[in-house]
């Protein structure tokens, strides 16, 4: 089965800096997505970035990158310019390829609770 | 954002009652899902659909049964509630299989 963790319970970061969040998983499968999703105290699931296992790309969306490296089984997240509305949960989810007739589905690690300091 | 909506937001019922979440759905998505969130355990797969009348278990799926009539609306039933289905309920629905997952806003609910 695959699993997805989470080393860093919690992290701080000053408004406007740099913060990378950490995120490892374990398959045995060579074709996969992996996914970070933000949720706000309003409890809304968000995504913020997805990356196919095939691309060696790294996934960008504006502020939000992902250090993926396969090899290793990491999926690291870097907030640049952090702002107070980055405030949140943030979870790492994996999900293979195909289902191969196991439950389709996400597997997720237990979140990082991100905190801004202004 | 995707058009999802859950039904009731919230919901308190005692221990043996039967309860029914609503999962709604205006994108016309083949694939939906339903998940519960418990402190320390980030979300775990309940069941999911594939298509009308096409549903399969999760990790979590004992003492939950779901259904699905029409592609928009995806049912979950707890056919008698216990105190550890206490959580957060989420729905998901994606295009088809690989394809991002979108969630609704999700309903607590709790057991007493």
């Amino acid at each position: 089965a695959q699993t997805v963790t989470q080393s860093q319970p919690e992290m701080s970061v000053q408004e406007a800096e740099t913060v990378t969040l950490s995120c490892t998983y374990d398959t045995s499968e060579s074709d996969y997505y992996l996914f970070w999703y933000k949720q706000p105290p309003s409890r809304q699931m968000i995504l913020v970035i997805r990356q196919e296992a095939y691309k060696q790309q790294n996934a960008t969306e504006n502020r939000f990158s992902v250090n993926f490296q396969k090899a290793a089984k990491s999926f690291s997240l870097k907030i640049s310019d952090s702002q107070l509305g980055d405030a949140a949960m943030y979870f790492c989810a994996y999900r293979p390829m195909y289902s191969g007739g196991g439950a389709d589905g996400l597997t997720f690690g237990k979140g990082t609770h991100l905190i801004i300091q202004p | 954002d995707a058009g999802i909506t859950q039904s009731p937001r919230h919901k308190v019922t005692e221990t043996g009652t039967p309860v029914t979440l609503r999962c709604h759905q205006t994108e016309n998505h083949r694939y939906m899902y339903w998940y519960r969130q418990d402190p320390g355990h980030g979300l775990r797969l309940i069941h999911y659909s594939y298509g009308v009348k096409d549903t399969d278990k999760g990790e979590v799926s004992d003492g939950y049964s779901v259904s699905r009539s029409k592609t928009e609306d995806f049912l979950l039933t707890l056919e008698s509630a216990t105190s550890s289905q206490t959580s957060v309920y989420f729905c998901a629905i994606s295009r088809g299989e690989g394809d991002t997952q979108y969630f609704g806003p999700g309903t607590r609910l709790t057991v007493l």
